[in-house]
């Protein structure tokens, strides 16, 4: 079934770990984002890349990370985590050619103690 | 970028017609209206999109004022399963096709047995 995998689907992440959460998605689809959502914010951008090669900044970026070696793959990095970065993260990727909008993945749940 | 006004909750009837607004008074030309719903957890799932005429698919409707300056999604016959979080947003399309979606906080649509 085509769409986004991403894993793992909930981790609890001692503060200073490093954590690196994957996203895969097999549409062949150019550009990917990373999503926070917390509570009564919504979802806000950390990152996101256009197209294999290229990535940029969101509105939240700071202690984040991601990298783009291949159009499938899109994993985001929490170098040392914090508390603050307990959150319920999702992936998602679109064609924005096609103007079909975002296929999100089932998200992430992480807890930093 | 164009901001999005949608009220934060509604109610509606199992069986009746759900109409949720959603101001966009700042919007471009050249900028659609997209909608996404995030049903509890899960991640964000695309609806419908217009740009100035009126859109129907198997989702839903997207009634869009002349004026563009605002828009109504409709879910024709609301079951409990549209119980969901809505996300009216409004879709900036970047240099060389990229996108952006900035997501609010979105209508809570409670449908009532």
């Amino acid at each position: 079934i085509a769409g986004i995998t991403q894993a793992p689907t909930s981790q609890i992440l001692a503060a200073g770990r490093r954590m690196t959460l994957r996203c895969t998605q097999d549409m062949r689809h150019n550009a990917m984002y990373w999503y926070r959502q917390d509570l009564g914010l919504g979802l806000r951008l950390i990152h996101y890349s256009n197209t294999a090669g290229t990535t940029g900044k969101g509105e939240v970026p700071d202690g984040y990370s991601v990298s783009r070696a291949n159009t499938d793959d899109f994993p985001l990095t929490l170098a040392s985590a914090v508390p603050s970065q307990t959150s319920v993260y999702f992936c998602a990727s679109s064609d924005p050619l096609r103007g079909k909008g975002y296929t999100f993945g089932s998200g992430t749940r992480l807890t930093v103690v | 970028d164009a901001k999005t006004t949608q009220p934060t909750s509604m109610d509606c009837a199992e069986g009746r017609a759900a109409n949720l607004p959603c101001n966009h008074s700042t919007i471009s030309g050249n900028e659609y209206v997209y909608w996404y719903r995030q049903i509890h957890s899960q991640g964000p799932q695309y609806i419908i999109h217009g740009l100035k005429n009126n859109e129907t698919n198997e989702m839903a409707s997207l009634i869009i004022t002349e004026d563009r300056k605002s828009s109504t999604l409709i879910l024709p016959h609301a079951t409990l399963r549209d119980t969901a979080v809505y996300y009216c947003i409004v879709r900036v399309l970047l240099r060389f096709g990229n996108e952006k979606l900035t997501f609010g906080t979105g209508t809570r649509l409670t449908i009532i047995p």
